[in-house]
């Protein structure tokens, strides 16, 4: 069982549309979960994280971490075609040496 | 301007025929790392370095060499490419560990190896 798996999509939507992208992991000792996104053509940039259960919420943008279930979740709000792009989730803990990234969902938000 | 650059961004190049990324960072950070991006894989670790001197490996090792003789630099090496090895490659570097909440990405090298 991969340590964390996530829904390659594509995800197409239209502009305005709410988008839920998710992941689910396997290990419960994983504390913080991060949300990296990548434009075409670019490297993965940090969009949000959260240290253990609850919502953070950035503009638009709401991580939200259910560790019950070992799911996490990023909602897009009125989203824009320059969300556009494809949304890694990461996890790690404290005591590891490296990020666990999921494959990424593409999305697309047209106009 | 913080950032990672990596050189080159696109390469072509035949099986058997060595060659190195470049990979240099400007924040001071003591662990970087390489990976490859392949569709339906995701991101995986090949190696990484904790600090100068200090390598290990990461998921995906076989087939590449790292090292780290100045901080700022964390060169990867394919000593003889295979077409296997055709991937995007990204470097990164976080301020103190791998486990670090984020990571800063360069802009990524498209290897194809014929």
């Amino acid at each position: 069982q991969k340590e964390v798996e996530q829904d390659p999509g594509p995800l197409s939507v239209p502009e305005g549309a709410i988008v839920s992208l998710n992941c689910t992991y396997s290990n419960s000792a994983f504390q913080y979960f991060m949300w990296y996104r990548q434009y075409s053509r670019k490297g993965p940039e940090l969009l949000m994280y959260t240290y253990s259960s609850g919502n953070k919420e950035d503009g638009r943008f709401t991580a939200q971490v259910d560790k019950s279930s070992k799911y996490i979740s990023l909602f897009i709000r009125d989203s824009q075609p320059s969300d556009s792009a494809t949304y890694l989730c990461a996890i790690s803990s404290y005591n590891t040496d490296k990020l666990i990234f999921g494959t990424g969902t593409r999305l697309q938000v047209f106009p | 301007e913080a950032q990672v650059t990596q050189n080159p961004r696109y390469l072509i190049t035949v099986t058997g025929k060595k060659l190195t990324v470049t990979c240099s960072q400007n924040m001071n950070h003591e662990y970087m790392s390489w990976y490859r991006q392949d569709p339906g894989l995701g991101l995986r670790q090949i190696y990484y370095s904790m600090n100068v001197e200090v390598t290990d490996k990461g998921d995906v090792p076989e087939g590449y060499k790292v090292s780290r003789k100045e901080k700022r630099n964390f060169p990867l090496i394919l000593e003889s490419p295979s077409p296997n090895q055709t991937s995007l490659y990204f470097c990164a570097s976080s301020i103190s560990s791998g486990g670090s909440i984020e990571q800063f990405f360069g802009p990524g090298t498209r290897l194809t190896v014929l």
